[in-house]
């Protein structure tokens, strides 16, 4: 099972909107509404952002939001702000051998 | 607040067994509702899932880690563990332990982490 593709890099300025996509197949991204988005910081563990294609946990701002299409899923961050710059990471549920697929990461940088 | 925490050394030799432990506090590992799990990220690189495991035993492993992976759990220690055997510099990482939601299929708890270097 082949890691999801992401952009490597994404930048804004504070204030703007960026998007994210996360491209997987049929068998992963395109076959469950099981994707997630985890923002990491630096020596950091993960932190859950979106559930579900574009459920947000309790206490994840409204500025993050996720949506699907086919096999691409997407994370949008808007009203960028200093502490959003972090590598996020998207991960999709794949079948039972396969729990979770990961993202190949992109690095968001806010100018 | 849930929290888990990984222990077990932070340095194993080549084609020996990586064994870590995870402790979970605030809750219970006995939940029909939870998977509990191991994720792992080489320094510098992205995530890889390597396993679940289910409080009465079931295991889900990585296809590419299967034939290596042994992830157990202890009910009564509120823990579970993983053991990666015949390991290699590639094994070096960062391994986390996670909760893992079972009705929305995602990661709500993670640990801090627990850096794993593989050398002689």
């Amino acid at each position: 099972q082949s890691a999801l593709t992401q952009p490597p890099s994404a930048s804004g300025s504070p204030g703007q909107s960026v998007t994210i996509s996360c491209t997987g197949t049929s068998s992963d991204v395109g076959g469950y509404n099981y994707v997630s988005w985890y923002q990491q910081h630096p020596g950091k563990a993960p932190k859950l952002m979106i559930y579900e294609v574009s459920k947000r946990p309790s206490g994840v701002p409204d500025r993050f939001s996720g949506s699907k299409s086919g096999n691409t899923a997407s994370l949008t961050v808007s009203g960028l702000q200093a502490e959003d710059e972090a590598d996020y990471y998207c991960s999709s549920y794949a079948g039972s051998n396969n729990f979770d697929v990961f993202g190949t990461g992109t690095k968001v940088t806010v100018l | 607040q849930l929290q888990l925490q990984e222990s077990g050394p932070g340095l194993v030799k080549p084609s020996e067994t990586l064994s870590l432990t995870c402790t979970v506090s605030g809750g219970s590992i006995n939940s029909s509702s939870y998977y509990w799990g191991w994720i792992r990220q080489p320094p510098g690189k992205g995530l890889e899932w390597i396993g679940n495991i289910y409080y009465r035993g079931s295991t889900y492993y990585n296809p590419s880690l299967k034939s290596r992976v042994t992830i157990s759990v202890d009910t009564s220690k509120n823990q579970f563990s993983l053991n990666l055997s015949s390991v290699t510099a590639a094994d070096t990482a960062v391994y986390y332990c996670a909760r893992r939601l079972m009705e929305m299929s995602t990661n709500d708890y993670w640990g801090q982490g627990t850096l794993v270097t593989v050398s002689s």
